[in-house]
């Protein structure tokens, strides 16, 4: 049982460039989302799902796309990287099923883009 | 106005000192997070509270639902829970997050 894995821990990019930051959970847990962390402004959501099929927006979705093919994977797309998508990036995983309910976060992924 | 507000946003106790953080929050929810991440380090769950109180060791998580409340208090302090502490609410089928508290103990 590996929890959440958050894969890659660091990333320079390019503006312009695009990459996928993927996150990847073997607990069967139907929520998964993406948040970005900015100094001063807390965990922010971009995407979140409830299972799969099924994404919506969340607070700052712009230049981000996801998908949600399997219940196990949620990678997020940045189709064309611009200066303000610098951050750490968090994967959040949880079931809302279970009673213990608990919260599970991948390591974090730093994106640099220049 | 943000859904989630905590307070302080900074704390600076001396080591041995009881510490309280507070979350309030202006939805209705079906449960209340508690997180800590250490500088430079990942993000890990303390408490899931839907109700009452709960504790582990030196925390004590307590929730009051009517007053949209909940408190993290640290009791006997020591400088290794100098982290943020992150309270989280999950209304609807979304996580909503505070800003965080910088708790910083002092030996």
């Amino acid at each position: 049982n590996a929890g959440v894995t958050q894969t890659p821990k660091f990333q320079v990019l390019k503006t312009g460039q695009s990459m996928t930051l993927q996150c990847a959970q073997d607990m069967n847990h139907e929520y998964m989302s993406w948040y970005r962390q900015d100094p001063g402004m807390g965990l922010r959501l971009i995407h979140y799902s409830v299972g799969a099929g099924i994404t919506d927006q969340g607070e700052v979705p712009n230049g981000y796309n996801v998908s949600r093919s399997t219940t196990e994977d949620f990678p997020l797309r940045l189709l064309s990287a611009a200066p303000s998508q610098t951050s750490v990036y968090f994967c959040a995983t949880l079931s809302f099923r279970q009673t213990t309910g608990e919260l599970f976060f991948g390591e974090g992924s730093r994106l640099t883009v220049l | 106005k943000n859904e989630v507000e905590q307070s302080p946003q900074n704390l600076t106790a001396q080591e041995g000192e009881f510490i309280t953080i507070n979350c309030s929050y202006s939805v209705g929810i079906s449960a209340l997070h508690w997180l800590q991440q250490h500088p430079g380090g990942g993000i890990v769950s303390l408490f899931m509270l839907s109700s009452g109180k709960k504790k582990h060791g030196r925390l004590i998580a307590t929730i009051n639902i009517q007053e949209k409340h909940s408190s993290l208090h640290i009791t006997a302090s020591h400088p290794r829970d100098s982290a943020v502490y992150i309270c989280a609410v999950e209304y609807g089928n979304k996580l909503v997050f505070g800003a965080g508290t910088i708790l910083r103990v002092k030996s």
